[in-house]
């Protein structure tokens, strides 16, 4: 079974920090995506990547950026974080062929105080 | 970009009754439709999908869905629900890779 592996499940940042969130997804996938999931609203994409150092915008780019250096690795980058920003953000990763599917990480629970 | 509406954000029902879970979505090209489940405080789980072929798709936990192109929907359904079936459930699709969801149906299982 793919894993997708999300480095932390909670995290509590100050307004104004630079915030990294990571996911590692170990099938050698090359389209990965980051969601952000808020009651009411659904998820959200926020960006994806179909390759290494590819990456295209989703519906929500703003206040965010990503990093793709490596295949199994799309790191999610909040530049100056903000209290808006506080959400719950999982991490996907795409499997193509015949088992076409997404794979989503347990999800990073993100506070900005 | 797809646009996909869950009909109903609230779906109570007692226990061993059926539910049903209203999806549909927008878009003019073929579609990939998915199921997936939230249960509290835990990650996504996908209960079921439809790639192509047959339109009644069955899934994890007794739960199925029947994809319906000329009214573009996708709807859910279990016949006889336990209270463990209390959770969130989204509807998504995609056409192009992108996964668009709907802003989820909670169902509260009642004894």
């Amino acid at each position: 079974d793919v894993k997708v592996t999300q480095s932390s499940r909670y995290l509590v940042k100050r307004t104004g920090e630079k915030v990294f969130l990571e996911c590692v997804q170990d099938m050698d996938h090359e389209n990965m995506f980051w969601y952000r999931q808020d009651p009411g609203l659904g998820l959200r994409l926020i960006y994806f990547s179909y390759d290494v150092k590819m990456k295209e915008k989703g519906d929500i780019p703003e206040g965010y950026s990503v990093s793709r250096e490596k295949k199994e690795r799309f790191s999610l980058i909040l530049e100056s974080a903000s209290t808006n920003q506080t959400s719950m953000y999982l991490c996907a990763s795409l499997s193509q062929g015949t088992n076409y599917g997404y794979t989503f990480g347990s999800g990073t629970r993100l506070t900005v105080v | 970009a797809q646009s996909v509406t869950q009909l109903d954000s609230q779906v109570p029902v007692f226990e061993e009754a059926p539910v049903e879970l209203r999806c549909n979505y927008s878009s003019s090209v073929s579609v990939y439709l998915f199921w997936y489940v939230q249960y509290p405080n835990q990650g996504l789980q996908l209960l079921l999908k439809y790639l192509s072929g047959s339109t009644l798709v069955k899934g994890i936990n007794g739960f199925e869905a029947e994809f319906n192109k000329s009214q573009t929907s996708f709807h859910l359904r279990k016949p006889s629900v336990h209270i463990s079936d209390t959770a969130e459930y989204f509807c998504a699709v995609t056409n192009d890779y992108k996964l668009s969801f709907g802003a989820g149906t909670t169902v509260t299982v009642r004894a």
